[in-house]
């Protein structure tokens, strides 16, 4: 059973870097079938995709519209895990950050337990 | 980029009934559709993917299907435990997008 693990900061200045992590059990970051992605949740704007990692015969990375050009997706074998980077965070950057694990085609199931993360001076 | 589109944005019902909701894509999406369950508090829970497949532990009563750029979320027989968040999400091709959800509320 695939299991999330996100860790990382609650509050984050405006201008900062928002950096966000999640282990990953059950199974390999680098897995030929899987595809480890970024959401996030806010009331303004409901689920939001941010982007996503996944390996093939090379790393593949995809990023959101509204994000494009401020966030770095990683992953990290030895440590099976990836992370998110958002750069120069704004209020309206405060939302539920989730991770998630998708078997190409299977939806996104497994979730982390999100993290709230506000962007507040 | 391909936007979805959900109605109705809210939606008043009661134990026992059944309801629809509608996603529609601006382009083709294929089967490529999945609809999620939120609830305050907790994470997102996946109900269906392939626009219609259930994953392992979603009732029967959540039926999800496909004609052409639309897609329909149909849940009979509501329980309390139902009444949420759902949204729809394709995943066909990338920036994968969410519709804007719909708040479905005990009458």
């Amino acid at each position: 059973q695939v299991q999330l693990q996100q860790s990382g900061p609650g509050l984050v200045r405006p201008s900062q870097t928002l950096s966000l992590t999640c282990v990953i059990s059950g199974d390999r970051v680098s897995s030929l079938t899987g595809a480890w992605t970024w959401i996030r949740q806010s009331p303004l704007r409901g689920l939001e995709w941010l982007g996503r990692t996944y390996f093939r015969s090379r790393w593949v990375i995809d990023y959101g519209v509204s994000v494009r050009g401020r966030i770095i997706i990683n992953a990290d074998t030895s440590k099976n895990q990836f992370s998110l980077q958002l750069k120069s965070v704004t209020r309206e950057d405060t939302a539920v950050y989730y991770c998630a694990g998708e078997t190409l085609g299977r939806g996104l199931d497994p979730w982390g337990q999100g993290t709230l993360v506000s962007v507040s001076s | 980029d391909i936007q979805m589109t959900q109605s109705p944005s809210s939606l008043s019902a009661s134990v026992g009934d059944r309801v629809t909701i509608i996603c529609r894509a601006s382009q083709g999406v294929s089967r490529f559709l999945n609809w999620f369950q939120v609830k305050p508090g907790k994470a997102p829970k996946l109900l269906i993917y392939g626009a219609s497949s259930l994953p392992s532990g979603v009732p029967s009563r959540f039926i999800g299907t496909e004609s052409g750029t639309e897609f329909t979320l149909t849940i009979s027989n509501l329980q309390p435990e139902d009444f949420a968040t759902y949204y729809c999400q394709q995943s066909y091709s990338v920036p994968y997008s969410f519709g804007q959800g719909t708040n479905l509320e005990i009458k």
